[in-house]
């Protein structure tokens, strides 16, 4: 089993559409979670950020993280044509030099108008 | 926030020559650097991680004199890419971290390096 997995899509859904990305992870000591957006032939951007569990709520973009369930997701609302890239996972036990991030493999979204 | 670059974003390269790839934290300072490399349709892989002033840190099947690292100052570390072959084709990319203050920022990357070998 990886340590961290995604469905790598590809998913479309219209313009205005509400979008949930998920990711699973198998190990406990994860404590920090993200959200990257990553275009294409770029380096990846990061649009969520969270500390153990909860929500985090940034415009339109939400970020749930279940350590019980060890589960995560991003949820876009109100989704745009401008949205459409890969959405990676990635989490860590530490920070500093324990901090190398484990990513999931990334989901295609595509909106269409 | 925080904000890295990466340079140069293209390379071409002739099989066997080297290719040096710099990273830079431009408004902090960077203790911890992290090397990523990225292959069609596949997820980021950590290939080392670097710390300012002693040697990097290689993940396993990453060949270190290969890979050669170099994280001289807290703004700036470099990956140099030795006798070049075309299977080290790919994309790489850096990640800085200013140490306990990554929490405020997640981890931020560089825009990425396309490395072609031919």
């Amino acid at each position: 089993q990886k340590e961290v997995e995604q469905d790598p899509g590809p998913l479309s859904v219209p313009e205005g559409a509400i979008v949930s990305l998920n990711c699973t992870y198998s190990n406990s000591a994860f404590q920090y979670f993200m959200w990257y957006r990553q275009y294409s032939r770029k380096g990846p951007e990061l649009l969520m950020y969270t500390y153990s569990s909860g929500n985090k709520e940034d415009g339109r973009f939400t970020a749930q993280v279940d350590k019980s369930s060890k589960y995560i997701s991003l949820f876009i609302r109100d989704s745009q044509p401008s949205d459409s890239a890969t959405y990676l996972c990635a989490m860590t036990r530490g920070r500093g030099s324990q901090g190398n991030l484990i990513f999931g493999k990334g989901t295609k979204l595509s909106v269409k108008p | 926030g925080a904000v890295v670059s990466q340079h140069p974003s293209r390379v071409i390269c002739k099989s066997g020559t080297s290719v040096k790839i710099e990273c830079r934290s431009l408004d902090f300072q960077a203790t911890t650097m992290f090397w990523y490399r990225q292959f069609p349709k596949q997820s980021l892989m950590l290939m080392a991680t670097s710390n300012e002033g002693s040697k990097a840190t290689y993940e396993q099947g990453v060949e270190k004199d290969k890979f050669l690292i170099n994280h001289a100052s807290l703004t700036l570390s470099t990956l140099t890419v030795t006798s070049a072959h075309p299977e080290d084709s790919s994309f790489y990319i850096c990640s800085a971290s200013p140490g306990d203050l990554a929490l405020n920022y997640g981890y931020t990357f560089g825009s990425g390096t396309r490395l072609t070998v031919v």
